[in-house]
């Protein structure tokens, strides 16, 4: 099984809060990536990292920043949360080959 | 752009039918291509990870097909068991980035 964890998996939260969703692999990895689902929709990649200090973002605008300061911890804030960021984030590591280890996920709900 | 289509959106199936579904991606700067089977409330996990033109792989009853120059991979699950209910994402790699679809969702029924 992988070792990518995400934590929290399920967060209810008012409009204006601060949050951050963590997201910590002890696999070693460098690259990794957030991406945002809504239902029935394709993943999105919102940021990546290719190593430590190293973080990008992706094809998809989104308010949230990252960071990347140990190869295991890549975590996501949200300085102002919005309805509009309700949304699943799943967050994923890679090896050579590009195969994606992901994170169980991280579901948003914003009132 | 990079457009990645999945075909069907779903699939609902009796036990112990064989099906398939379809991947098709841009031909050119390929790469990869790669399939995910994402179960509800679990993480997705990788099945395939196809580089060749005419890569066939398999794993237990499923297999995957690859045709790079026409941009189409099919994904194959033979006797279906409700086990294998589940999203089955592709996934396109051009060593630059990696573009989803948006799934096909599999019901096999018992």
């Amino acid at each position: 099984e992988a070792d990518i964890y995400q934590t929290p998996r399920y967060l209810v939260i008012g409009t204006g809060k601060k949050i951050t969703l963590e997201c910590s692999q002890t696999m070693g990895h460098d690259k990794m990536y957030w991406y945002q689902q809504d239902p029935g929709m394709e993943l999105h990649l919102i940021h990546y990292s290719y190593g430590v200090n190293s973080t990008e973002k992706g094809d998809l605008s989104s308010e949230s920043t990252v960071s990347r300061i140990r190869t295991e911890h890549f975590p996501l804030t949200l300085e102002s949360a919005r309805p509009s960021h309700t949304s699943q984030y799943l967050c994923a590591s890679s090896e050579l080959t590009g195969e994606l280890f992901f994170g169980e996920g991280s579901r948003l709900t914003v009132l | 752009i990079l457009n990645v289509e999945q075909s069907p959106q779903s699939l609902h199936v009796q036990e112990g039918d064989s099906t398939n579904f379809t991947c098709s991606f841009p031909s050119s700067n390929f790469y990869a291509l790669h399939w995910y089977r994402w179960e509800t409330a679990k993480s997705p996990e990788a099945l395939f990870v196809m580089t060749l033109n005419g890569d066939e792989k398999k794993k237990g009853r499923i297999s995957a097909t690859l045709n790079t120059k026409e941009g189409y991979s099919y994904l194959y699950i033979k006797g279906s068991q409700p086990e294998d209910s589940a999203t089955y994402l592709c996934a396109f790699n051009n060593n630059n980035d990696m573009r989803f679809g948006a799934g096909t969702r599999l019901t096999v029924k018992p």
